[in-house]
Order: structure tokens, then C-alpha cells, then sequence
């Protein structure tokens, strides 16, 4: 088992859907971050939280510590929202490599 | 402020052939961190480097190999390549020692072996 698991692994919605991607992890962190990767390859961090909610725009992220879960909210998608969705934690055993789920590849649809 | 920046940002080599790959950080970050992605792979951590020197290395033979300069900026090499190692090599760059900074990341490397 993976220890950073996102779900979905894709999603496929219409414009103006609300959108959540989540993110399960199995060791203590002291840091997620989300990043956005666009099919060209560039990635963008879009949050690093270790606690609560973060906002920003129309993207929110959600962080609940006990129970090892975050969730990435997109409200209002658009297309340019397509493009895959990646999920990384800092774990305590790790020194300074982080732990990076699968992603999750969004395809929002006019 | 200049972003992240990687050259070349694509190139094809052939087998046994060696390649080094150039990440100029953003002004001011002394961490750059280098991961390997392959086709339908999460990203893989290749190793980071702050202040020129080491401070950790992902699961990479030897063949796969790094420094930073004074100036912070880094290059990664391998050497005898092989057709795995076809990918996309991402650099990022923090402020900060260890991935609890925010990162940047450049563009990437595209890296095709034949």
C-alpha cells in the first residue's frame, strides 16, 4: 500500500461542476502540498497547509490531522482547470524527501 | 523575478551516451531538488542540494549524479545512459532546507534515449 493514496485517480466533470480531489495518507507529516501539473509538464505548487484551510481564487484545501486525509475543492471549474492534480507529504522519517501520490488527472469539459 | 529555469528542455541522446541537465533556482533559494517523472509515474526523488552541498539522495544508481555551485545553481548527470531512462526530469527550488518551504518548480528536461 502506498502511503500517499489520491482518489480519484481520474475525473472527468462539466463546466461549473464542483470539483474534490482527495488525498489519504499512512505516516505523520509535517507538511502536504498540492501541486498542479498542466500537460506540458511544468508544475505549480498551489498549497502547502499543515493544518485547517487554505484559499485561494476558486481552490480550496482542506487538511483534518487525526484523520490523515486532505481534499482539494474546485469550485466553479473551468477548462483550463484540466490537468493533473498531485498530492506530496513530508513525512517525519523522511528527512527532506517527500512522499508523492499518483495524482489525479481532471478533465473539465465545456 | 525569474522563475525556476532547466535547459535544455528537450533533448534525445542515444544509449551509453552521458547528459547533463542545468537548473537555475529563483534569486535568493539555496535549495534545488531534482525528481525523475516516467509515463504514468509519480514523481521520483532523485536528490537535493542546499548550500552546494548533498543533504539527500532518492534510490537512484550511481549512474545518476548532482552538484550545486556557489551560486546555487545545479546540474544533474548520468552517465551510460539506458532506454529507462526516458523521462521528464523536474528541478525545484525553495527558500528553505527540506521540502517545508514552498516549492518552484521549472519547466523540465524532456529526456528521450534511443
Amino acid at each position: 500500500k502506498n502511503e500517499v493514496e489520491q482518489s480519484p485517480q481520474n475525473l472527468t466533470a462539466q463546466e461549473g461542476e464542483f470539483i474534490t480531489i482527495n488525498c489519504s495518507y499512512s505516516v505523520g507529516i509535517s507538511a502536504l502540498h498540492w501541486l498542479q501539473q498542466h500537460p506540458g509538464g511544468g508544475i505549480v505548487s498551489l498549497f502547502m497547509l499543515s493544518s485547517g484551510k487554505k484559499k485561494h481564487g476558486r481552490l480550496i484545501a482542506t487538511i483534518n490531522i487525526q484523520e490523515k486525509h486532505s481534499s482539494l475543492h474546485i469550485t466553479a471549474s473551468h477548462p483550463r482547470d484540466s490537468a493533473v492534480y498531485i498530492c506530496a507529504v513530508k513525512g517525519p522519517n523522511s528527512n527532506y524527501q517527500l512522499i508523492w501520490g499518483a495524482g489525479t488527472k481532471l478533465i473539465i469539459k465545456p | 523575478k525569474a522563475g525556476v529555469t532547466q535547459t535544455p528542455r528537450y533533448l534525445i541522446k542515444t544509449r551509453g551516451q552521458q547528459v547533463t541537465l542545468s537548473c537555475s533556482p529563483i534569486s535568493g533559494h539555496r535549495s534545488v531538488s531534482w525528481y525523475q517523472q516516467t509515463p504514468g509515474q509519480g514523481l521520483q526523488f532523485l536528490f537535493e542540494y542546499f548550500s552546494e552541498t548533498q543533504r539527500n539522495k532518492g534510490n537512484f544508481p550511481g549512474r545518476f549524479s548532482g552538484r550545486q555551485f556557489s551560486n546555487s545553481r545545479s546540474e544533474m548527470n548520468v552517465s551510460t545512459l539506458e532506454l529507462g531512462d526516458s523521462a521528464l526530469y523536474l528541478c525545484a527550488s525553495s527558500l528553505e532546507q527540506g521540502t517545508t518551504g514552498e516549492l518552484f518548480f521549472g519547466e523540465g528536461s524532456r529526456l528521450t534515449v534511443l
